[in-house]
């Protein structure tokens, strides 16, 4: 994983609860992009993220999400009143400063039940 | 917004034949990424691509970015048992400073021993 902490791995929800994810990046790094992917498909950007400034959330549904990254802490994903169709995997990537490659954590998989 | 064509969306091999697989789009990339993810796991990055018409090896691993900038192909020789997986290949518009990447829905790999 690169260094990318992704907690926690499992999360259940019922639906109309909060959900809560957190990522820490790599050392050294000060952004995280957020990815989600639903079962069988690829993952889809979310949401970009600099200490305490969010830069790209064009991914990101306009109602129930948010993101931040505090300058002290992980990154915070935040999904209020869950509905069963946002069971997925959300995965928090980092970027190589020098080759632009992006590293993906283990992911937190939320199942609203 | 940006669209990958990944195809096979699944394959079914014996254990020692070669694989490919492709990428195609109607955009233009800049950076070619393929990953490797395995089940209840993040992506894995396997092999990076940054020039159009670069031949890149990593292992039993090959992929090409195309000349176009359009599509990339993955090819796996020798497989074995552990190649069992879904492979991803991503596309990167921005620079190396902004990993906002476009997925492909992925190939599904089974190797029978």
């Amino acid at each position: 994983n690169a260094g990318v902490m992704q907690n926690p791995r499992h999360l259940v929800r019922r639906r109309g609860q909060e959900a809560r994810l957190r990522c820490s990046p790599m050392k050294g790094h000060s952004h995280v992009y957020w990815y989600r992917q639903l079962p069988e498909e690829g993952l889809k950007f979310m949401v970009y993220l600099q200490k305490e400034n969010i830069i790209d959330e064009s991914g990101m549904p306009k109602e129930r999400f948010s993101a931040e990254f505090p300058k002290e802490g992980p990154s915070i994903l935040r999904i209020q009143q869950v509905v069963r169709g946002d069971s997925a995997a959300y995965f928090c990537g980092g970027q190589s400063t020098n080759t632009g490659e992006l590293f993906f954590g283990e992911g937190s998989r939320l199942t609203v039940l | 917004g940006q669209q990958l064509n990944q195809s096979p969306q699944s394959m079914f091999i014996q254990e020692g034949e070669d694989v490919s697989m492709n990428c195609t789009s109607s955009s233009i990339f800049n950076t070619w990424l393929w990953y490797k993810q395995d089940p209840g796991e993040g992506p894995v990055l396997l092999i990076a691509l940054y020039k159009a018409g670069e031949l890149t090896s990593n292992g039993r691993l090959t992929a090409q970015f195309g000349i176009t900038r359009k599509d990339s192909f993955l090819n796996i020789s020798a497989s074995i048992p552990s190649d069992v997986g879904i492979y991803f290949c991503a596309g990167l518009t921005g620079g190396t400073s902004y990993g906002k990447l476009t997925f492909g829905q992925g190939t599904i790999l089974t190797v029978h021993p």
